[in-house]
C-alpha cells in the first residue's frame, strides 16, 4: 500500500542534544510537509518542499532544519532541542500544492525532551 | 489575522447525530477540509468543500457557506470509534492550509 512512513514513532532526547526525525513516502508526491502539533492545538506548519524547492515558514525557529535528498525522503533536524520542542511531529505529502489537493499524513513521531 | 474557530469539545450519544461547526476568517478561500484525528495518531482526510452546499459521504456529511465563512461536519449513527478530534482547515489565497485547533468529540454509550 502506498503510504507515508515516519521513524521512529517515539523519540526521547536530552535537552540540547541534536535529533533527526525521518519521513518517507511511496506515493511519489511532489510536496512534503513537516508539522509540529502540541496537545489540543492545531498542527503548525514548519516548512515544506515542492520537489527540491524549500519553503520555510516565517515563524519557524532556526533551530529547525530540513533536508530532502530525494523524492521519497525528508528529514527534520532539531539542532538543540529545548523543553518547548516536545511535541508530535507530523510529516505529510500531497501530489501538488494547491486547490483541493489532500494532504496525507504519516503516523507521527512523538518527541520527548528530558 | 487568519482564524479558524471550532468548539473545543462536544459530547454525543452512540447512535445519535452530531454537528460540528467551523467558522473561518482567512485571506481568500480555496477550499475547506475536514480531518479526523484519533488520540496520538495522525489526521486522516474526511472531506473537501470548495463550492457552497452539502457533500455527503456515507455517515459523514460536510456543508459549506462561503458567504458566511461557515462549515459544519455532520456525523450520523454515531459509533464509539467516532470518538476523536475533528479538525477544520481552510486553504487561503496563497494556498496555505490554515488549521483549526480541532473539536474533541466524546461518544457515550
Amino acid at each position: 500500500d502506498a503510504m507515508v512512513i515516519q521513524n521512529p514513532r517515539y523519540q526521547v532526547t536530552q535537552f540540547g542534544k541534536p535529533v533527526t526525525l525521518s519521513c518517507s513516502q511511496t506515493l511519489n508526491h511532489n510536496v512534503m510537509y513537516w508539522y509540529q502539533q502540541k496537545s489540543s492545538q492545531a498542527p503548525k506548519l514548519l516548512f515544506h518542499y515542492y520537489d527540491k524547492d524549500f519553503n520555510n515558514e516565517a515563524d519557524t525557529p532556526d533551530n529547525f532544519q530540513s533536508r530532502r535528498p530525494n523524492t521519497s525522503f525528508c528529514f527534520l533536524d532539531i539542532r538543540s532541542p529545548g523543553l518547548g520542542d516536545a511535541a508530535m511531529y507530523l510529516c505529510a505529502t500531497s501530489r501538488e500544492a494547491g486547490g483541493g489537493e489532500t494532504q496525507y499524513f504519516g503516523p507521527g513521531t512523538r518527541l520527548l525532551v528530558l | 489575522g487568519q482564524n479558524i474557530d471550532q468548539p473545543t469539545e462536544m459530547t454525543a450519544t452512540e447512535g445519535a447525530i452530531v454537528q460540528i461547526n467551523c467558522t473561518y476568517q482567512t485571506s481568500g478561500f480555496n477550499g475547506l477540509f475536514w480531518y479526523q484525528q484519533h488520540a496520538g495518531e495522525a489526521p486522516t482526510f474526511l472531506s473537501y468543500n470548495v463550492l457552497d452546499g452539502l457533500e455527503e459521504k456515507g455517515r459523514f456529511s460536510s456543508f459549506l457557506s462561503r458567504s458566511k465563512g461557515y462549515s459544519y461536519l455532520l456525523l450520523k449513527e454515531l459509533q464509539m470509534k467516532d470518538s476523536a478530534s475533528y479538525l477544520c482547515a481552510v486553504r487561503d489565497s496563497n494556498y496555505q492550509l490554515i488549521w483549526g485547533a480541532g473539536t474533541k468529540l466524546i461518544i457515550k454509550p
